[in-house]
């Protein structure tokens, strides 16, 4: 079973561009959750959806940051315009509805986006 | 608003000796306890988990934790370490029915000499 996959692994933009980032969750798994870690910090909740739809966004910074989950398959995260301070990791997890009591989620590797 | 501590954020052990990483959360209804680890390189990956039962739960890679309701806390141990334990370290909280966020501790990270 292939992983939760996030692509582009590095991004390097400068301060008022544009960047998307996306993520690929596990087949099947209809919770999707973007988290982003900013450098020395801990591992911040941004979004959860559940399919296409915004569960809960009560992580979101500010309303330069777009999340979105067409079809209820991949999704992508847009920041316009960058700040400085989006700067750090942003992480996508994923799990399956049956886990929901538990909720065992399971992260892919990352992207790193260096705003100049 | 609901935390979690990791009180060591560096730590820096030789092979074999016994590891202890703290966790305490702030939150006073029903947990669900995870501590996620990070080799270099790779993406997180889930050591072990609490839900419910034995507040002793075992994980992969000889990895044990205990979940000690009264003191809201979630100790990650291993009896003897060893090189490839080398990693960052996450302990993690959902807090129970109706969210499904988790909350992260800061990190702690681990180097071991060999």
């Amino acid at each position: 079973e292939a992983g939760v996959t996030q692509f582009p692994s590095h991004s390097v933009i400068e301060k008022g561009q544009t960047v998307t980032l996306r993520c690929d969750p596990i087949s099947g798994h209809d919770n999707l959750y973007w988290y982003r870690r900013v450098m020395g910090k801990e591992i911040k909740f941004l979004l959860h959806f559940v399919k296409e739809s915004k569960q809960d966004e009560s992580g979101m910074p500010n309303n330069r940051f777009l999340a979105e989950r067409t079809g209820g398959t991949y999704s992508t995260l847009k920041v316009q315009p960058a700040e400085l301070e989006d700067s750090g990791v942003y992480f996508c997890a994923s799990s399956h509805w049956r886990d929901r009591d538990y909720n065992e989620q399971f992260f892919g590797p990352g992207t790193r986006l260096t705003v100049l | 608003a609901q935390s979690v501590s990791q009180h060591n954020h560096h730590v820096i052990l030789s092979e074999a000796a016994s590891l202890e990483l703290g966790c305490n959360y702030s939150y006073g209804g029903t947990v669900n306890l995870f501590w996620y680890v990070q080799y270099p390189g790779q993406h997180l990956q889930l050591l072990l988990k609490y839900f419910s039962g034995d507040p002793l739960v075992k994980g992969i890679k000889g990895f044990e934790a205990e979940f000690i309701k009264s003191k809201f806390s979630f100790n990650l141990r291993k009896p003897s370490v060893q090189w490839s334990d080398t990693a960052e370290y996450f302990c993690a909280v959902n807090a129970g029915s109706g969210t499904y966020k988790y909350i992260f501790g800061t990190g702690t990270r681990l180097k071991v000499l060999a």
